[in-house]
């Protein structure tokens, strides 16, 4: 089965600071996902990357993809206290998306 | 626009019990999916209806859960009778037809079962 798994679990960083997270999967992708949780709400989609891409961005979020390593990551800059949440990566195939299991992150201000 | 909307936010019922949950897509959108995350594990999918017929219904766990989606617009998933194990939340999410993945989710339904 394609499932992300990202890597760090856990990030607590300073307001202002970078914050980068890592996913890694196991099957080919039509293409692979990031996306936002806060607290009591629902998932929120931030970008999608296409296999055949490697980097996108996003206002503040980059994304890139490694095809050949099964692997993404994601680059908050500059991050802000509202980035504090759960984020997901999720790989897109067989019209379903395969999710791992998160990585939470605290921005302190 | 309305997002996708999900009924009840919480339920807590006894093992042996009944529940329904209900999601209503994005008015417009064909596709509609079932999610879970059970505590500690990572979101699971469970169907995918496109308007209303089931067009893939691999990751319901057992013939306990019984999803419908009846003229194409909102989705019930029934789970009869719940057992512990039932116990987490559940996701909706739409998409239109040709969206390419991205998909919109609710605020999910927070399943307790005693």
């Amino acid at each position: 089965s394609q499932q992300g798994e990202e890597d760090p679990q856990a990030l607590s960083i300073q307001e202002g600071e970078n914050a980068t997270m890592n996913c890694s999967y196991k099957t080919s992708i039509n293409n692979l996902q990031w996306y936002r949780q806060n607290s009591g709400r629902g998932l929120v989609h931030l970008i999608l990357i296409r296999s055949n891409e490697r980097e996108k961005h996003s206002g503040r979020l980059r994304v890139t993809l490694d095809t050949s390593k099964k692997s993404s990551s994601l680059l908050i800059t500059a991050s802000r206290a509202a980035d504090t949440a759960s984020y997901f990566c999720a790989t897109y195939g067989n019209n379903r998306l395969a999710f791992g299991k998160g990585n939470q992150v605290v921005v302190i201000p | 626009e309305a997002g996708v909307t999900q009924f009840p936010s919480h339920s807590v019922i006894e093992k042996g019990q009944t529940v329904t949950l209900r999601c209503d897509p994005i008015s417009g959108h064909d596709n509609l999916y079932w999610y879970r995350r059970v505590m500690g594990k990572e979101i699971k999918f469970l169907l995918h209806f496109v308007k209303e017929s089931k067009q893939d219904e691999s990751g319901m766990p057992n013939n306990r859960f019984l999803a419908e989606r009846t003229g194409g617009t909102y989705s019930t998933l029934k789970v009869q009778p719940a057992e512990l194990e039932d116990s987490g939340v559940y996701f909706c999410a739409s998409s239109q037809l040709l969206a390419g993945g991205e998909q919109f989710f609710g605020p999910g339904t927070r399943l307790t079962v005693l």
